[in-house]
C-alpha cells in the first residue's frame, strides 16, 4: 500500500485564495518532500521537510509536518492560476538496506482566474 | 547546465518489441532512479542506482534491466514489451539519495499494442 496519501484528491479554488493539502503516512519517516507536476511534464520539487523539522517556508509556500500524528500540509497562499497542477508528497523511510521514496497518488489543483 | 534529459518522448512498441530508454543527467548525481506513472497509482520506482556499477531494484523491477557503467547514464531496458508496460516513464537523479530533493526528466510516454 502507498505509504504517504494525499487528500483531498482534488480541489478547486479561485485565485487569490489559499490551497491546503494533506498528505498521511504509515510508518517513520526521515523525510518527507512535495512536489509540483504540470501537465505533461516533470515532477519539480518544492520543499524537503526533515523528521525533527515542524515547518518550512518557500516563498508563498508552507510545509508542515507533525510526527505524532504522521501527517504533513501543504499550504499555498494568495494562489495563483499558473499554480494548476498536481501535488505529490513523497516519504523517505529508508532503513538499512530498504531504501525508496515513496509517492502518493497526487491531488490536482484547479486555480480559477 | 540540461539537467536531466530522457529520449525518446514517445514510443510506440509492439507486444514482444525490446527497447531502451535514455537518461542522462549532467550535474554529477550519484543517485539516478526510474519511476513509472500510471493513472490513479502514484509515481512507482522501478530500478534505482546509488553510483556508477551499482543498481538495485525497486518496487516493480519485473520486466525491466538497467545498467549504470557512467555517472551520467542511467538507460531502462524493457526486455519483451508488454500491453501492462504502457505507462509514462520519468528519469530522476540526486545528489545524495532520497535525503536530497529529486531532480525528473519530462518523461517517456510509452504505449505497447
Amino acid at each position: 500500500s502507498q505509504q504517504g496519501e494525499e487528500d483531498p484528491q482534488a480541489l478547486s479554488i479561485q485565485e487569490g485564495e489559499n490551497a491546503t493539502m494533506n498528505c498521511s503516512y504509515k510508518t517513520s519517516i526521515n523525510n518527507l518532500q512535495w512536489y509540483r507536476q504540470n501537465s505533461g511534464r516533470g515532477l519539480v520539487h518544492l520543499i524537503l521537510i526533515r523528521s525533527n523539522e515542524r515547518e518550512k517556508h518557500s516563498g508563498r509556500l508552507r510545509v508542515t509536518l507533525d510526527t505524532s500524528k504522521k501527517s504533513s500540509s501543504l499550504l499555498i497562499t494568495a494562489s495563483r492560476a499558473a499554480d494548476t497542477a498536481s501535488y505529490f508528497c513523497a516519504t523517505d523511510a529508508s532503513t538499512g538496506a530498504n531504501s525508496k521514496l515513496t509517492f502518493g497518488k497526487g491531488i490536482t489543483l484547479s486555480v480559477r482566474p | 547546465n540540461a539537467g536531466v534529459t530522457q529520449t525518446p518522448k514517445f514510443q510506440v512498441l509492439k507486444t514482444g518489441q525490446s527497447m531502451t530508454l535514455q537518461c542522462a543527467q549532467d550535474m554529477n548525481h550519484e543517485y539516478m532512479s526510474w519511476y513509472r506513472q500510471d493513472p490513479g497509482m502514484g509515481l512507482r520506482l522501478i530500478h534505482y542506482s546509488v553510483g556508477a556499477g551499482i543498481t538495485d531494484q525497486g518496487e516493480v523491477p519485473n520486466g525491466y534491466n538497467v545498467s549504470r557503467s557512467t555517472t551520467e547514464d542511467f538507460p531502462l531496458r524493457l526486455l519483451s514489451a508488454a500491453p501492462s508496460q504502457t505507462s509514462v516513464y520519468f528519469c530522476a537523479s540526486s545528489w545524495t539519495g532520497w535525503n536530497a530533493p529529486l531532480h525528473f526528466g519530462n518523461g517517456t510516454r510509452l504505449t505497447v499494442t
